[in-house]
This record gives structure tokens, sequence and C-alpha cells, in this order.
């Protein structure tokens, strides 16, 4: 089946600094890719759509300035949290879309903690 | 606007029991759904994936059913194992790419 990978798997990083994550697609080209954040014991919200080549479109109550999110390749988007604070401490997943029919994989996630 | 619910919030079963999952949705207009897995601090792990046109989906010991008209789906299990212990999270489109997901049942199988 088709491999999303993310980098890197944990993250600890100290508040007002940024912190890039990576989503790669191992083995199929993805024109799509989503990111999500995870509050413990609670579902997925989505974030922002990443569409290769254009700019991401965001969430209502997402900062598009906070979390930029760039789709250079199709087959990598990557997220970075700027001027991190602790409330940003989350899991943040991401999925890539295949064409014909469409469907999410998913990445193993990025466990996010800022002191 | 798509709303996704799963019932119940957890479930604790003898291993080898045969259990339901639900799961339902307020919006029948879907193309697809999806049942994933989650192991604690890990990402998804796709189940199983449904047509609109389809009623039914098998992968080994997993079998789930989808009624659009009524807007439910159930996830079945056969012969629980204790390696089934998860979250299990179904989800739908929204427009055409947006994944809405229910809050999902937390599984657990006791040897």
């Amino acid at each position: 089946g088709a491999v999303v990978s993310q980098h890197p798997s944990r993250v600890i990083c100290k508040s007002g600094t940024s912190v890039k994550i990576e989503c790669r697609s191992l083995d199929f080209q993805a024109t799509t890719m989503f990111w999500y954040r995870q509050f413990p014991k609670k579902s997925l919200m989505l974030m922002a759509t990443s569409n290769e080549g254009s700019k991401a479109t965001y969430e209502q109550g997402v900062e598009k300035d906070k979390f930029l999110i760039n789709h250079a390749s199709l087959t990598l988007s990557t997220l970075t949290v700027t001027s991190a604070h602790p409330e940003d401490s989350s899991f943040y997943i991401c999925s890539a879309e295949t064409s014909g029919p469409y469907e999410q994989y998913f990445g193993p996630g990025t466990r996010l903690t800022v002191t | 606007k798509q709303e996704v619910t799963q019932i119940p919030a957890a479930l604790s079963v003898p291993e080898g029991e045969n259990l339901v999952l639900n799961c339902s949705f307020t919006d029948s207009a879907i193309y697809n759904l999806q049942w994933f897995r989650q192991d604690p601090g890990k990402g998804l792990t796709s189940l199983l994936l449904i047509q609109s046109s389809q009623r039914e989906q098998t992968s080994g010991r997993l079998n789930a059913s989808l009624d659009k008209s009524s807007g439910r789906s159930t996830l079945y299990i056969a012969a629980s194992q204790p390696g089934d212990s998860a979250t299990y999270l179904c989800a739908v489109p929204q427009g055409a790419q947006k994944l809405v997901f229910g809050q999902g049942t937390r599984l657990t199988i006791n040897p």
C-alpha cells in the first residue's frame, strides 16, 4: 500500500522558536496533502489542505501566518510552526491523497512539545 | 456541515468475542467512507474504504457495512484478539476532499 512518512517523529523546542515538520509520500505522487492536529484522546482536526504548486487552504480558526505550509513537490509537504508556544504542543499528522480512487494515507505523526 | 458520531466511545470485551462498532453521519451525500485504526501515539492505518455504491467491504476478520440512506456504517470484528486493541475511527468526505472524523471508539480486548 501507499506509504507516507513524517519527520521528525518527536520534537521538543523552546517557546518562541520555529519548528518544521516534513511529510513525504514515499511510493506515489500526491498533488494534495492534508495537515491535521490531534489533542489527547480527541479526534483529528483538519488544519489545512496543501496543494502542490499553490497556496494552502486553511480551515476556519487556523492562523496561516503561524502554521506555514509549503507543498513544493509532488512528494513533499512541510508544516512550519512559527514562534511556537506551549499551547501549540500537540500531535500533528499529515496525509497524502492518491488519485482514482481518492483515498488518504496517513503519516505516523509528529509529537511536538513546546517548553 | 457533515458531522460524524461513533458509538460507543469505549468498549472492553474478552478475547474471542465478535463485536460491532457504530458510525453515523448527518449528510448522506457521501462518495465513500473509511475506517481507520490508531494505536496510542501513532498515526492512522486505513482498514477499509467503502465506496458509496457498495454495501460492504471485507478484509480478513473485519467487515464494514454502509447504509447511506440511514447515514450509518458498522465495523464488525470477528474473533477479537488482544492485538485488536486500539482506537477505531470512521471518516467521511465533506465536499471533494476534506475528511470529517468521528471521535473514535477505544477498543480493549482482554486476554
